[in-house]
């Protein structure tokens, strides 16, 4: 059975940083694509990050590059989203996202919030 | 503003059938597949609808997606009370080269 379990999350000033993690379990990490998806309070859902397999093919949603970075340890089987200059607007919960066999993401983790506020 | 469009809500009776639609771009949904997310009250959300029109392992043939030029559809017939959810298409978009949601539609069965 795949598990994603995500954690990390907590109050954070503005300004500050985080990082959460995915640890990934009951299928081959090192097969699939992962993603980090969000989702503000009272809000709909917004993709945030993805990374090939390997780790080489990364994309950013504009509203966060240049301030998270996402990377996995195909290792230790977990994934991670590097968070800097927090804003307000960041304030969500981030789940990540097993990829399928194709565009989609066919398994979540179960999220972790984080707050960023003064 | 979403890339995406979708009607905000939708409601049917027990055991009507309910439709919901997708408006998108040559970028995103003519180019490639459309998926459906289903996020009950309070959990993560769960893939229901993958590659336009194909429903993971356990999920009910209740439920069904099509899609057409720059516009997609998920149908719920003989609709339950546990269908009540948040209903979310989705596709990778290659000009802005990420994934977009649309904004998400809750039906409700009355």
């Amino acid at each position: 059975e795949v598990q994603l379990v995500d954690s990390g999350g907590g109050l954070v000033q503005p300004g500050g940083s985080l990082r959460l993690s995915c640890a990934a379990s009951g299928f081959t990490f090192t097969t699939y694509a992962m993603s980090w998806v969000r989702q503000a309070p009272g809000e709909g859902l917004e993709w945030v990050s993805a990374i090939s397999p390997g780790g080489v093919s990364i994309y950013y949603a504009d509203s966060v590059k240049g301030r998270f970075t996402i990377s996995r340890d195909n290792s230790k089987n977990t994934l991670y989203l590097q968070m800097h200059s927090l804003r307000a607007e960041d304030t969500a919960i981030y789940y990540c996202a097993k990829h399928g066999m194709g565009k989609h993401f066919d398994n979540w983790g179960q999220g972790t919030l984080v707050t960023v506020s003064s | 503003q979403s890339v995406l469009t979708q009607p905000p809500s939708a409601s049917g009776t027990p055991g009507q059938r309910v439709t919901i639609s997708c408006s998108g771009s040559s970028s995103n949904i003519v180019s490639n597949s459309l998926n459906w997310y289903q996020q009950l009250p309070g959990t993560a959300p769960k893939l229901l609808i993958y590659s336009n029109n194909q429903r993971p392992s356990g999920v009910p043939d209740r439920f069904s997606g099509s899609k057409s030029g720059t516009s997609a559809s998920l149908a719920i017939s003989g609709l339950q009370s546990e269908d009540e959810a948040d209903y979310y298409c989705s596709a990778w978009d290659d000009s802005l080269d990420g994934y977009v949601f649309g904004p998400g539609t809750k039906v409700t069965v009355l």
